[in-house]
């Protein structure tokens, strides 16, 4: 399979735990992304990776949240301290990085996150 | 935020008739996007069309834009039950992070 594959699909934790997932995007996509998805909700864009650059981040994203692509490959999202208020879909996708209004992004399953 | 808005947010149709969606939003967009999400699943792509034009099709799919009005429409010709699912629109803007819509449920009853 040559898709986006996130890992894990599903997770429960307690409220005060970290958590960590982890994001494997196509191989030859030189950006990737994170959203986060509640339900009834479309995704929200949290922050976005140009190779090992992590280039963007969202309001939504606080200082308890944590995202690196240490070789430019695959990608890590940690949660400190988790909240109730953190249970949601995490959602991966990558991209080539073409320019022009042609950019698609290509997203993974996601981790469905569960804070107890 | 910068969310997109879709019309309707639910449609119940028979098998074989055609589902359409509106999406508005409201900034200058590089493109927009058409996903498809199956209950508790990933996003499927769909569909993309660039902000220079002004319909695409793509097999059952049609797709509109119109800049002038910050509109987009998706049209699905003769569905099936398989096309059930949430159907959202995603435009891109600035250093291309997309922003969604809260999304249309499709239903085909067969």
């Amino acid at each position: 399979d040559t898709g986006v594959s996130q890992d894990p699909r599903h997770k429960i934790t307690k409220r005060g735990q970290n958590v960590t997932f982890r994001c494997d995007p196509i191989s030859e996509h030189n950006r990737l992304y994170w959203y986060r998805q509640t339900l009834g909700q479309g995704p929200e864009f949290l922050t976005y990776f140009q190779n090992e650059a992590q280039l963007e981040k969202s309001r939504l994203l606080s200082d308890r949240f944590s995202a690196e692509r240490p070789k430019g490959s695959f990608s890590t999202l940690e949660i400190q301290r988790t909240e109730q208020g953190d249970s949601a879909m995490y959602l991966c996708a990558s991209s080539l990085g073409l320019a022009g209004g042609e950019e698609t992004q290509y997203f993974g399953p996601g981790t469905r996150l569960l804070v107890l | 935020s910068q969310q997109g808005e879709e019309d309707p947010q639910a449609l119940s149709i028979q098998e074989g008739e055609n589902a359409t969606m509106n999406c508005s939003y409201k900034t200058s967009i590089n493109n927009l996007q058409w996903y498809r999400q199956n209950s508790g699943r990933g996003l499927v792509h769909l569909i993309l069309i660039r902000s220079n034009e002004r319909e695409k099709h793509s097999g059952r799919l049609r797709v509109t834009l119109d800049t002038s009005k910050k509109s987009s429409s998706l049209l699905i010709t003769a569905s099936r039950a398989a096309d059930t699912a949430s159907y959202f629109c995603a435009y891109s803007y600035g250093n291309n992070r997309l922003a969604f819509g809260k999304g249309n449920q499709v239903v085909v009853i067969p």
